[in-house]
């Protein structure tokens, strides 16, 4: 069965920092993708980045990049110039098996950021 | 990005009351959307998969007869809580990707918070 799993209850970094949130997944599909999600305190989810399984390179997206190592299994987020907006909680996901609009998404635990001034 | 609107964003019934919870897609066609509940300081853990015209996929332990759960046209799914009871208080989100076959990000609804008093 899938899982995602997401080592860093929480997190306390100082503005301006780098900061690289931790996850790492199971899967026995050869197809699939992950994701990392945004939840600010409002409750909503805020999309960040997607990496495919067979993306050769890491994804980018502005200050966010995922650290994609096949191998091990792991995604990692890494927020460069953390903002004191960046402080929310933060979860990895991944979709199970051959890309669909049907394919189910499951969720890491997450990681609860707090940036210091 | 594609938008998914919830409503409402938040509701407090009595205990034995039935709630229903809407789920939109404003600017795309959703033939499936998805369902999840999130606990305080946890993940998110889904429910069922809503299929357009069909019955809905329950994941393993969800009341299929306490979770109701609609799909009758391409952009609207609606979750009704049946008989509610306290522990039913949760956050409820729901989710839908542009479809049919996408590897993109799943687009979430702002999350309906459900109290029962």
């Amino acid at each position: 069965a899938q899982k995602i799993t997401q080592t860093q209850p929480g997190m306390f970094v100082q503005e301006k920092e780098a900061v690289t949130l931790d996850c790492t997944y199971d899967t026995s599909d050869q197809s699939y993708g992950l994701f990392w999600y945004k939840q600010p305190s409002s409750g909503e989810m805020i999309f960040l980045i997607y990496q495919g399984s067979y993306d050769e390179q890491n994804a980018t997206e502005g200050r966010y990049s995922l650290n994609f190592q096949k191998a091990r299994k792991s995604a990692n987020l890494v927020i460069s110039a953390s903002q004191l907006g960046d402080s929310a909680m933060y979860f990895c996901a991944m979709r199970e098996g051959r890309y669909s609009s049907a394919s189910k998404i499951i969720f890491g635990s997450g990681t609860r950021l707090s940036i210091r001034p | 990005g594609a938008v998914v609107s919830q409503h409402p964003s938040w509701v407090i019934c009595k205990s034995g009351t039935s709630v229903k919870i809407e789920c939109r897609s404003l600017d795309f066609q959703a033939t499936t959307m998805f369902w999840y509940r999130q606990f305080p300081k946890q993940s998110l853990m889904l429910m069922a998969t809503s299929n357009e015209g069909s019955k809905a996929t329950y994941e393993q332990g969800v009341e299929k007869d306490k979770f109701l759960i609609n799909h009758a046209s391409l952009t609207l799914s609606t979750l009704t809580v049946t008989s509610a009871h306290p522990e039913d208080s949760s956050f409820y989100i729901c989710s839908a990707r542009v479809g049919p076959n996408t590897n993109t990000e799943a687009f979430f609804g702002q999350g309906t918070r459900l109290t029962v008093v």
